[in-house]
């Protein structure tokens, strides 16, 4: 079966750090999709684990435990257009499967 | 330009009408997917094609119809539109499943 859970919403300070965790039950798994999608917006690729460990991209870093299920998005420095939804997604044999994101708002 | 589109942007239709939302991508990417976006839910997916003339069933393909004759048109039809179908939707690409998927603007429906 496939499952995958995060947080509903998130609320941070500027300048400030969250981390904004996944779980996921995927038949087939291969790797873990983080997106980001601004409101009436569309989905915009983050980044993407296969491996075990973090991987670090700018502000933005991923982690992902295969054994464990689980996944984390570090968000570094925030800053107010960060305020978005996350989406976490793992793939299975042919299509990805999305949490139902997690609405983060930045506060000044 | 390159990229992917979806037309139209917006629809307001009624219950029982036929609706055909577009998708065209010029990346010539193999996969195409359809999904649908509600509050409480997230994205879910209707369709997906692995190349022209090849597609399969999502998690919601109930009321939905796809074609796939050329690459980089994937057309998603609604037979015949519920008060249910009312969804943001949209279309994604990409050379292969386990590969970034790259998402269309979206069309946002609306079924009276």
């Amino acid at each position: 079966g496939q499952n995958i859970d995060q947080p509903t919403e998130m609320t941070a300070t500027e300048g400030a750090i969250v981390q904004i965790n996944c779980t996921y039950q995927t038949s087939g798994f291969n790797g873990l999709f983080w997106y980001q999608q601004h409101a009436g917006e569309a989905p915009t690729f983050l980044s993407y684990n296969v491996l075990d460990g973090l991987e670090e991209k700018g502000r933005f870093s991923s982690f992902l435990s295969r054994s464990k299920g689980y996944s984390y998005l570090l968000l570094k420095e925030l800053q107010m257009k960060d305020s978005a939804s996350y989406l976490c997604a793992s793939t299975g044999a042919n299509n990805l499967f999305f949490g139902t994101g997690t609405r983060l708002t930045v506060i000044p | 330009d390159a990229g992917i589109t979806q037309s139209p942007r917006y629809k307001i239709t009624e219950t029982g009408r036929q609706v055909t939302l577009m998708c065209h991508q010029t990346w010539s990417h193999s996969y195409m997917f359809w999904y649908r976006q509600d509050l409480g839910h997230g994205l879910r997916l209707i369709y997906y094609s692995a190349a022209a003339d090849i597609t399969d069933k999502g998690e919601v393909p109930d009321g939905y119809v796809v074609s796939r004759s050329k690459t980089e048109n994937f057309p998603l039809t609604l037979e015949s539109a519920t008060r249910s179908q009312t969804s943001v939707y949209f279309c994604a690409s990409s050379g292969h499943p386990r590969e970034t998927q790259y998402f269309g603007p979206g069309t946002r429906l609306l079924v009276l």
